[in-house]
């Protein structure tokens, strides 16, 4: 299995709480993904970094940040959460190679009540 | 733009029996890559096969084989003698010169015991 790892994997709160979503990997890859996936639906690319201190938006518009401290890090904040933000949110790494391979964390699903 | 478009939101088969799952895309570049993940229910997205567009020869993996047409920008993934644990959600992906993989909408797949 991939060492990619994404916490909390399931979280519940309520509406104008701030959350952060955390990704780590291990594998020293440059490149980090947050994707967001709504059950059994498409995913939609909303932020990503091609290495430390480098973050873009995605094709998505979110009102998520994200940030890119140190390479294996890559942690995504919501200021004030409301429930359109219910979704499922999924990190992915992958080194600067032509191989082009992500590896997925198991996604961190969130629930805005 | 570059799109990925999967037809088939869902499709069954029979346990032991052969599934086709069709891919297209759209781009102007010669050299690209392109992918099969597979989703399973609550579980990592994991790679199934991948496909340099430079080859002209199909990439196959034990039971799983492609179709990589390049004139036709088509990508089908076949999965031969079918086992329960071949259920899941399969995305098809392009990955595009910036290092962004785009990724279609994906086919559910159920396998009938």
């Amino acid at each position: 299995e991939a060492d990619i790892y994404q916490t909390p994997r399931y979280l519940v709160i309520g509406t104008g709480k701030k959350i952060t979503l955390e990704c780590s990997q291990t594998m020293g890859h440059d490149k980090m993904y947050w994707y967001q996936q709504d059950p059994g639906m498409e995913l939609h690319l909303i932020h990503y970094s091609y290495g430390v201190n480098s973050t873009e938006k995605g094709d998505l518009s979110s009102e998520s940040t994200v940030s890119r401290i140190r390479t294996e890090h890559f942690p995504l904040t919501l200021e004030s959460a409301r429930p359109s933000h219910t979704s499922q949110y999924l990190c992915a790494s992958t080194l600067s190679t032509t191989t082009g391979e992500l590896f997925f964390g198991e996604g961190s699903r969130l629930t805005v009540l | 733009a570059q799109t990925v478009t999967q037809s088939q939101p869902e499709m069954s088969v029979q346990e032991a029996e052969t599934v086709t799952l069709s891919c297209t895309y759209d781009t102007s570049e010669s050299d690209y890559y392109l992918f099969w993940y597979k989703q399973p229910p609550s579980r990592q997205m994991i790679l199934v096969i991948r496909q340099e567009a430079y080859k002209q020869q199909n990439a196959t993996e034990n039971r799983f084989s492609v179709n990589f047409q390049k004139a036709a920008k088509s990508f089908s993934l076949k999965i031969s003698d079918s086992q329960l644990g071949d259920a899941a959600m399969y995305f098809c992906a392009y990955r595009i010169q910036d290092d962004k993989i785009i990724f279609g909408k994906g086919t559910r797949l159920h396998i009938l015991p």
